[in-house]
């Protein structure tokens, strides 16, 4: 799977778009860019995933750029329940995969 | 749909005892997995099961043996509990679709051993 470089931390206003990028200059055609969070030691909690096409659901939206080499998630309205660390990944979609390598990702702290 | 349930949350044990923790998932997942995280560190994969009948080795599979009961449980054991091994144990569980192969986390086990 591809590696992934995210910032260490970033801050956000509470009520304004927090928007996290994503680095993935290596990712191949068949790898997806997936999104998941931790808050404080609880469980990794998946937030969207994407292969090249734009997507939204209900927690965020995901933009990944034409050549797929980055990608930002967009939290519209942050809240002080976002604060937590976001993690980026790339995950072959093919079969025989199933390691979800987890890097330090970034720390999002929402301010009030 | 409690999603995936890991039980014990909390368990202290002293070197060289034994325990299992169990997880069961409810969503009907063909994969399972079990985690473990130390403190200001990522996840790292111990064990998984792809599907039912099988298991295999992830990155960390020393002083760990599990068993994939059915399609809904997949338990962790240790056989003799080393210091080394105190951490945050996750059991996750996915299925593999057109769309991916997203990966769902229960809200982990703290095991400390003394």
């Amino acid at each position: 799977d591809a590696k992934t470089t995210q910032p260490t931390s970033m801050d956000c206003a509470e009520g304004r778009a927090a928007n996290l990028p994503c680095n993935h200059s290596t990712i191949s055609g068949n790898e997806y860019v997936y999104w998941y969070r931790q808050i404080h030691s609880q469980g990794p909690q998946y937030i969207i995933h994407g292969l090249k096409n734009n997507e939204t659901n209900e927690m965020a939206s995901l933009i990944i750029t034409e050549d797929r080499k980055s990608s930002t998630l967009i939290l519209p309205h942050a809240t002080l329940r976002d604060t937590a660390v976001y993690y980026c990944i790339a995950l072959f979609s093919g079969a025989g995969s199933y390691q979800l390598t987890f890097g330090k990702g970034t720390k999002l702290s929402v301010i009030p | 749909n409690a999603g995936v349930t890991q039980t014990p949350k909390f368990q202290v044990l002293k070197t060289g005892q034994s325990m299992t923790l169990q997880c069961a998932q409810d969503m009907n997942h063909n994969s399972m997995y079990w985690y473990r995280q130390d403190p200001g560190m990522g996840l790292r994969l111990i064990y998984y099961s792809a599907s039912e009948g099988t298991t295999d080795k992830g990155e960390v599979p020393n002083g760990y043996n599990v068993s994939r009961l059915n399609k809904r449980e997949f338990s962790l054991r240790l056989e003799s509990a080393a210091p080394s091994q105190t951490s945050v144990y996750f059991c996750a569980s996915s299925l593999r679709t057109d769309s991916g192969n997203t990966i769902y986390f229960g809200e982990g086990s703290w095991l400390t051993v003394v």
